[in-house]
């Protein structure tokens, strides 16, 4: 069965460190891979995406993920995270151009 | 600035009445998706239209649940009749076919 999978319910940080969550997926068919940020009471913002081209994709405040087909993740990194980063992060997956996937989320909480 | 609209935002019931939610999607997008989203079950997809037409609905509970696309500007969700189960947020997306989601606001429902 398609599944998406984060690895970290929740990832408590200090302000200014780097993080990385992790998704992985299974899937032996093409397929475009997405991370969404929500805050608190709000819908779901689209962070970045792969559709295709290059496996590293950036989004505008800082974040990266790297596609990597052999072990079939698509973890997010920043490199130093700010109070404002906090917020519950969903990894999705869309197969074959169609519906979309999401996994459990990760919770990432940034403290001073 | 465009955006998936939903309405209402949020919505009190009594077990065993009929509650209909309402999206906009984005014009133009011929992708609309219904998600909703628990604290125990995360983000399920419900059902997903491409061009009006309905292409996935197994994540619905057929029993009570029905969703629709009278026309491009419209999609509902209708639950009838609701039971305590059935609250959580409601999510429409809509996306332009590249499975792209963009979301609303969402519309909580409490079914007492």
């Amino acid at each position: 069965a398609q599944s998406v999978t984060q690895l970290d319910s929740q990832v408590p940080v200090f302000e200014e460190a780097p993080v990385e969550l992790r998704c992985n997926y299974s899937s032996s068919v093409s397929v475009y891979l997405f991370w969404y940020v929500q805050y608190p009471n709000q819908g779901l913002q689209l962070l970045l995406k792969y559709l295709s081209g290059s496996t590293l994709v950036e989004s505008i405040n800082g974040f990266e993920a790297e596609f990597n087909k052999s072990q079939t993740s698509f973890h997010l990194r920043k490199p130093s995270v700010h109070i404002s980063d906090t917020a519950e992060y969903f990894c999705a997956v869309s197969y074959n151009n169609n519906d979309m996937r999401f996994g459990a989320g990760t919770r990432l909480t940034v403290k001073p | 600035d465009a955006r998936v609209t939903q309405t209402p935002r949020h919505k009190v019931t009594e077990m065993g009445q009929e509650v209909t939610m309402r999206c906009q999607p984005i014009l133009g997008h011929n992708t609309v998706f219904w998600y909703r989203q628990t604290m125990m079950q995360g983000l399920e997809l419900l059902a997903y239209f491409r061009n009006r037409a309905p292409l996935d609905d197994s994540g619905m509970p057929k029993d009570r649940f029905s969703a629709e696309m009278p026309d491009a500007t419209l999609a509902t969700l209708k639950i009838q009749p609701s039971e305590p189960r059935d609250s959580a947020v409601y999510f429409c997306a809509s996306g332009p076919g590249r499975a792209e989601a963009f979301f609303g606001q969402g519309t909580r429902l409490t079914v007492v």
